[in-house]
């Protein structure tokens, strides 16, 4: 039972471009959700959360959505930046208990 | 910054070996995880340790798996016989004690196991 969905494997975007990267979930009990970015030979590194009672936070040039009714959330990059190439991993929790993660997604911006 | 620090960066063992993998974690946070990461696949959960007892575990964290955090500052994983499912790289994460909030997780660079 995968709770955590993220349905696309892969995004290449061109820089200045927006990115967008999905993220479903199952579990209705899920009350933070949180994106996380991994470079190769790093550990993924927290990026923005969103809490289940807000349907919007923004952070700079990264913003994340939540629909809780359609249990799913969205990361915005804009404008997205080479730099920002990486996996992106979207993770929940219920209640400051354990994350659990999606498959992640990544994302190549090309210059 | 503070970072959590992970020892070794990369083991190679035999199958059936044991392996520690160490941890030290940011020294204000009192959670503490660790999760794997197969080649290609998702970040797993395997455990979660607090006040010096393991308070969730996953189906993973069988009895081959231990945790322990003997000195108060290293937090370490056992392995009692591998297993070559067993090569991924492993995380360990730690968090402040929040008692609500995002559940912010700070991660290692990793340890990458390769069981032949």
């Amino acid at each position: 039972d995968q709770q955590v969905k993220q349905n696309s494997p892969s995004l290449s975007v061109q820089e200045g471009r927006i990115s967008i990267l999905n993220c479903d979930y199952t579990n209705s009990m899920f009350d933070y959700f949180l994106w996380y970015k991994k470079y190769p030979a790093e550990g993924p590194t927290f990026l923005i959360s969103i809490s289940s009672i807000k349907d919007k936070n923004e952070d700079g040039r990264f913003t994340v959505f939540l629909n809780k009714s359609a249990k799913h959330l969205s990361l915005h990059i804009v404008p997205s930046q080479p730099g920002d190439s990486a996996v992106y991993f979207c993770a929940a929790s219920a209640q400051a208990g354990k994350s659990t993660f999606g498959d992640g997604t990544t994302l190549t911006v090309k210059p | 910054e503070p970072e959590v620090t992970q020892t070794p960066s990369h083991q190679v063992t035999q199958m059936g070996q044991e392996v520690i993998l160490r941890c030290v974690p940011i020294s204000n946070h009192l959670y503490f995880y660790w999760y794997r990461q197969i080649l290609g696949q998702k970040v797993e959960f395997l455990v979660s340790f607090y006040n010096n007892e393991i308070s969730e575990k996953s189906e993973i964290f069988d009895d081959q798996f231990s945790v322990e955090r003997p000195d108060g500052s290293n937090f370490t994983l056992k392995i009692r016989s591998t297993k070559l499912e067993d090569s991924a790289m492993y995380f360990c994460a730690s968090r402040r004690d929040e008692v609500s909030g995002a559940n912010v997780l700070t991660f290692g660079a990793g340890s990458r196991l390769t069981v032949l």
